[in-house]
């Protein structure tokens, strides 16, 4: 399995409530990552966990919450989104230690409403 | 510090034609360097990577990338390419920090390819 799958791939949610992202790899990567791509923008890093521990925040608002359950999952929790929070959500993993770039997700599109 | 520029958002191209795209870097230490390609509504794929070694990177498709040093370049190039190339395409630098590698995107070049 070389791939990185994220569900779910649209999700539509009012500003007053709470949804989570969901993103799972079976790589044996022990690093995850979170981005947020806004439209003809480059991804924009938001969290990285590395063996399960999250190692960096991007300064990224409370309203989104990461989580890493275990090795292979890695979810993100939204609650209480605003408008300009719509975006493409991508979750990436790579090998710890030794880098030969990361394995993305096909995103998911968030539209708050 | 690291970061990348693309030097052109856009670049439009007749289907077999030659392509180009810019890529330069600034680092003070070592770099890996990588090529994504972004279709529409999908996320981003590996075109290629330099770690080290030949200078010369080429991917499954026919893309190749030469990494330049002295230039601190790191252009991708195909000799023909086709309509199914449109695509956004990313350079990326890693830095690494912290334990862990940050990857440094560039703005993209929005590759569009013309019959």
């Amino acid at each position: 399995d070389t791939e990185v799958t994220q569900t779910p791939k649209h999700l539509v949610m009012g500003m007053t409530n709470k949804k989570s992202l969901k993103c799972e790899q079976h790589m044996g990567h022990r690093a995850m990552y979170w981005y947020k791509q806004k439209a003809k923008k480059p991804p924009e890093l938001m969290f990285v966990y590395s063996y399960e521990k999250l190692s960096i925040n991007e300064s990224v608002p409370s309203r989104f919450s990461p989580e890493c359950p275990n090795s292979s999952l890695l979810n993100l929790h939204l609650h209480a989104l605003q408008p300009e929070d719509s975006a493409l959500y991508l979750c990436a993993s790579s090998q710890a230690g030794a880098f030969y770039g990361y394995t993305f997700g096909s995103g998911t599109r968030l539209t708050v409403v | 510090a690291q970061s990348v520029t693309q030097l052109d958002s856009q670049v439009p191209v007749f289907e077999e034609a030659p392509v180009e795209l810019r890529c330069n870097y600034s680092s003070s230490v070592s770099v890996y360097l990588f090529w994504y390609v972004q279709y529409p509504n999908q996320g981003l794929q590996l075109l290629l990577k330099y770690l080290s070694g030949s200078t010369l990177v080429e991917s499954i498709n026919g893309f190749e990338a030469e990494f330049n040093k002295s230039q601190t370049s790191f252009h991708l190039r195909k000799p023909s390419v086709h309509i199914s190339d449109t695509a956004e395409y990313f350079c990326a630098v890693s830095l690494f920090s912290g334990g862990y590698n940050k990857l440094i995107f560039g703005a993209g070049t929005r590759l569009a390819v013309h019959p």
